[in-house]
């Protein structure tokens, strides 16, 4: 199985300054047949479910914020917000598809200082 | 826009089963991937496994084989999760989702994940 690795577990950031969180998978997510990291992003408030961000490691889903961003490759992955806002304050997942079983990183906790 | 609506919440007893619906109202689910995930209270999310109706394919990690069956019925739109001999540490929330599939030169394969169900909170205590 591939072990995603997320860091920190959690920080505190003042609302608009910048957060980034990282991600690291055990194997390479890149399959260079089609030139696509197999890697997506989800956010999840509490007492809710996830919501997807990204998929393909940086293509932004439909109604996302512009404020955030992915990007990485192989085996190295960001998700930056790049002005928090107050409603941006929730637990954030990567997760590979690159192959079965899908997995997750731990998340990142992501709070107000 | 297709929401999926879970069944409600469960109490079950230790080595006891459990079955868990998600029906997709305003979409299917033949032609997409259907996921099940897990998440422990306070903790981070786990797949059990998946379905690709188109492919009939069902897969389930490797932790939970055996234990959990992954069904859906294109007919009604509704998929089910059903894991047995149930333990403390299964209680969790239970979502199902509905998320892509790929298919590139390796073959077919589970994608994103999007939307997802409410979630089911199953409670496995004696």
């Amino acid at each position: 199985d591939i072990v995603m690795t997320q860091s920190p577990d959690s920080l505190a950031v003042s609302l608009g300054e910048r957060a980034t969180i990282n991600c690291k998978s055990s194997q390479s997510v890149f399959y260079s047949s089609n030139n696509n990291n197999y890697l997506a992003w989800y956010q999840q408030k509490p007492g809710q479910p996830p919501k997807l961000l990204f998929y393909w490691a940086s293509t932004r889903e439909s109604g996302v914020p512009d404020r955030f961003s992915g990007s990485g490759s192989g085996t190295d992955f960001t998700l930056t917000i790049s002005s928090l806002q107050a409603e941006d304050v929730a637990v954030y997942y990567c997760q590979q598809y690159y192959s079965a079983p899908l997995t997750f990183g731990g998340g990142t906790k992501v709070e107000i200082k | 826009q297709v929401q999926l609506v879970q069944s409600g919440a469960e109490v079950k007893k230790p080595g006891s089963s459990v079955k868990v619906s998600c029906k997709a109202s305003g979409g299917t689910v033949s032609s997409y991937a259907i996921s099940w995930v897990r998440q422990a209270p306070g903790q981070g999310l786990e797949w059990l496994g998946g379905i690709i109706p188109l492919f009939d394919t069902a897969y389930y990690a490797q932790k939970f084989q055996g234990r959990v069956t992954i069904t859906a019925d294109e007919s009604t739109g509704t998929a089910y999760m059903e894991l047995s001999s149930l333990r403390s540490e299964d209680t969790a929330v239970y979502f199902c989702a509905r998320g892509t599939y790929y298919y590139d030169s390796r073959g077919h394969g589970f994608g994103w994940i999007d939307p997802w169900g409410q979630g089911t909170l199953v409670t496995v205590s004696s």
